[in-house]
């Protein structure tokens, strides 16, 4: 089957560093997505790999090693708006996105 | 910059009512997609549509069924609500094969309560 296993809640504290850890199996692979959804809001994107390696992106970063079905997003200089839901979303051989519950962070002063 | 929009926001309907939901995008995306989100759960799809006068079924299709009549609309109707069907809609638009150009864009959802 298909699942994605992320950490249901994470707190961290304004201004530190949070890393949100995802694992991943599909039927296929054609790229990962981070978005960040707001309680009450859609869905934004955030990031997209497709090859092994880190990509930034201002105060965000998102690694990914196929090989181990793996991935994570960094999040830096946090700020009381980053609040959030952080949902991995892996693409599988038939593109389809596989959504899970995603992992909400909770940022504190 | 409208992007994907989607109507009406908020809807209360009785069981056994019948609505439709549209949506529509301006960015000339091939794919169209209705999720459904319930309360701490991940977007579950409920049919999907990969070009103009095509339409396929996701995971959750049972009890709704879809249009996409031109390119830029895609309605999803809800025939014979149902309590079950209580939920935040979200359509969703976006354009294969160009790497971070799988970006998929939602609208900002539609809350239904059915009663």
């Amino acid at each position: 089957g298909q699942n994605i296993d992320q950490p249901t809640e994470m707190t961290a504290t304004e201004g530190a560093i949070v890393q949100i850890n995802c694992t991943y199996q599909t039927s296929g692979f054609n790229g990962l997505f981070w978005y960040q959804q707001h309680a009450g809001e859609a869905p934004t994107f955030l990031s997209y790999n497709v090859l092994d390696g880190l990509e930034e992106k201002g105060r965000f970063s998102s690694f990914l090693s196929r090989s181990k079905g793996y991935s994570y997003l960094l999040l830096k200089e946090l700020q009381m708006k980053d609040s959030a839901s952080y949902l991995c979303v892996p693409m599988d051989s038939n593109y389809q996105l596989i959504w899970g519950a995603g992992t909400k962070l909770i940022i504190k002063p | 910059n409208a992007g994907v929009t989607q109507t009406p926001k908020f809807r209360v309907l009785k069981t056994g009512q019948s609505m439709t939901l549209l949506c529509a995008q301006d960015m000339n995306h091939e794919y169209m997609y209705w999720y459904r989100q319930d309360p701490g759960m991940g977007l579950r799809l409920i049919h999907y549509s990969v070009g103009e006068g095509t339409t396929a079924k996701g995971e959750v299709p049972d009890g709704y069924n879809v249009s996409r009549l031109k390119k830029q609309n895609f309605l999803l109707g809800l025939e014979s609500a149902a309590p079950s069907q209580t939920s935040v809609y979200f359509c969703a638009s976006s354009y294969l094969g160009q790497g971070s150009g799988n970006t998929i864009y939602f609208g900002e959802g539609s809350w239904l309560t059915v009663v």
